[in-house]
């Protein structure tokens, strides 16, 4: 029979207002961090990285934020617009390099 | 900006048929991966290839699949007998070194009838 589609959390807010993402991530000795945006039919669309040693890094209108203590990672869109509508996954590299693995991914929906 | 292309967007062929996806990376990356994702689920990662070979592969890429650079510009992913199963977008994609973003393709789609 069919699949059953992974069930995507969704977070819905105004345009103008600042959206935070979510991910946990599984693999302790990951280090490094990527963010990517997809829209619907299109590849992943890289975002912002992050290595471990550090805990913030920004970009435009975008903020990583990662709290290795608890293993997790956000992604902070400021003023958010109804371009950023797609799902975010946030990946881990967990092998020396040779492997992304993505989580769940969030769906962003703006409101105009 | 540089882009990772990827032919055909959209390939249907019948469950047992051999198919091949094309992908050209970005031209100065080093490092070659294949992506899948089925309809409404997680990219998962299939295989990373370096130095002409492969140096990762996951669960999913088994005997059915194979990798191939057959000139300086092209990497291919190979199904040998297609599957419904196989039916997903499949994502190629490059980097110039380890630890650095990730450029994917606008993936293929197959489906397998």
């Amino acid at each position: 029979g069919e699949s059953v589609g992974l069930h995507l959390p969704t977070l819905s807010v105004q345009e103008g207002d600042n959206s935070i993402i979510n991910c946990a991530y599984s693999n302790s000795a990951s280090d490094y961090f990527i963010w990517y945006k997809q829209e619907s039919g299109k590849g992943p669309q890289f975002i912002i990285d992050i290595r471990s040693n550090m805990d913030k890094r920004q970009g435009q209108r975008v903020t990583v934020l990662l709290n290795k203590t608890v293993k997790h990672l956000s992604l902070q869109i400021a003023a958010t617009q109804p371009g950023d509508s797609a799902v975010y996954f946030c990946a881990e590299n967990n092998n020396a390099g040779n492997m992304l693995t993505f989580g769940g991914g969030t769906r962003l929906m703006v409101k105009p | 900006e540089p882009e990772v292309t990827q032919t055909p967007s959209h390939q249907v062929t019948q469950m047992g048929q051999e198919v091949i996806l094309r992908c050209v990376p970005i031209s100065n990356h080093l490092y070659f991966y294949w992506y899948r994702q089925i309809l409404g689920q997680k990219v998962e990662f299939l295989v990373s290839f370096y130095n002409n070979e492969i140096s990762e592969k996951s669960e999913i890429f088994d005997d059915q699949f194979s990798v191939e650079r057959p000139d300086g510009s092209n990497f291919t992913l190979k199904i040998r007998s297609t599957k419904l199963e196989d039916s997903a977008m499949y994502f190629c994609a490059s980097t110039p070194g380890l630890n650095y973003g990730y450029t994917f393709g606008s993936g293929t789609r197959l489906t397998v009838v």
